[in-house]
C-alpha cells in the first residue's frame, strides 16, 4: 500500500534554532513531492520537488529530494515565531492524487 | 488570478441531519477538484477527486458523497451524518489535463469548513 511518513510528528525550538523535517515515501509511479505549510486555515503551497538532488530555496527555507531512497526533507534556518505550523509533506502518483503525511507540528517560542 | 471559495466557515449540525459543503473556484477551467478532511491533530485524508463534470473517483468508503455539477463547482455531501463526520474538511484545485496526469501542478486550497456534530 502506497505510504507517507512524516518525523518527527512535532517539534519544540527556540527563536534562530535550525530544523530539518523529514518526509519518506513508499509509492508506485511518483511524479512529484510538495510540501504545505498550514498555520490555522488553508495549506499553503511551499515547494514541489520533481528531480533528486535539486535545492529549491526560498528565503530561510529550502527543500531537497532523493528519489534513490525516497524521502525529501524541508530545513528551516533561522526560525522565527512565525515559522509555528503544521508542515505537510505530499506525494503525487498515478496522476493527480494527493497524498498526505500526517504533518510535522512546528512550535517556535522566544 | 485564480480563487477558491469555500463556505461555510463553520458548521454546527446533529447527527442524522444531511450535510452539504460547497466549493466554487475562479479564473480556470477544467481544473481537478479534491475534497479532503483533516481530523485534529493529523494529516489530510482524500476523500475524493474529480477531473471533469460528473467524474467522481472516491478514495474512502464512507458516508459522504460528492458531485460536480458545473465545472468549477464541487460539493460535499451527506444524507445523515455520524459522529465521526466531525472535523476541518478542505476543498482544493489542482491545473487540469485529464489527457495528460503529468503530476506536476501543485494544490491550492480553500479556507475549508470546520464541522462539529453533536
Amino acid at each position: 500500500e502506497d505510504k507517507v511518513v512524516q518525523s518527527p510528528l512535532s517539534l519544540v525550538v527556540h527563536e534562530g534554532d535550525t530544523v530539518t523535517l523529514n518526509c519518506s515515501y513508499e509509492v508506485t509511479n511518483f511524479r512529484s513531492l510538495l510540501w504545505y505549510k498550514q498555520e490555522k486555515k488553508a495549506p499553503t503551497f511551499l515547494f514541489m520537488l520533481t528531480s533528486s538532488g535539486i535545492e529549491k530555496k526560498s528565503g530561510r527555507l529550502s527543500s531537497i529530494l532523493d528519489k534513490k531512497e525516497l524521502f525529501s526533507i524541508l530545513n528551516i534556518t533561522a526560525t522565527q515565531t512565525g515559522d509555528s505550523a503544521i508542515y505537510l509533506c505530499a506525494v503525487v502518483f498515478t496522476g493527480n492524487q494527493f497524498y498526505f503525511g500526517t504533518g510535522t507540528s512546528l512550535t517556535v517560542i522566544p | 488570478s485564480q480563487t477558491i471559495h469555500q463556505w461555510p466557515a463553520t458548521l454546527v449540525q446533529p447527527v442524522g441531519s444531511p450535510l452539504s459543503l460547497e466549493c466554487t473556484v475562479e479564473g480556470t477551467s477544467n481544473p481537478n477538484l479534491y475534497w479532503y478532511r483533516q481530523a485534529a491533530g493529523r494529516g489530510l485524508q482524500l476523500l475524493f477527486y474529480s477531473v471533469g463534470i460528473g467524474q467522481i473517483s472516491s478514495e474512502v468508503p464512507q458516508n459522504l458523497s460528492a458531485s460536480r455539477p458545473q465545472d468549477r463547482q464541487f460539493i460535499l455531501s451527506s444524507k445523515k451524518l455520524l459522529l465521526s463526520d466531525s472535523g476541518f474538511y478542505l476543498c482544493a484545485w489542482s491545473v487540469g489535463n485529464p489527457l495528460r496526469l503529468t503530476g506536476n501542478q501543485p494544490q491550492h486550497f480553500g479556507d475549508g469548513t470546520r464541522l462539529s456534530i453533536l
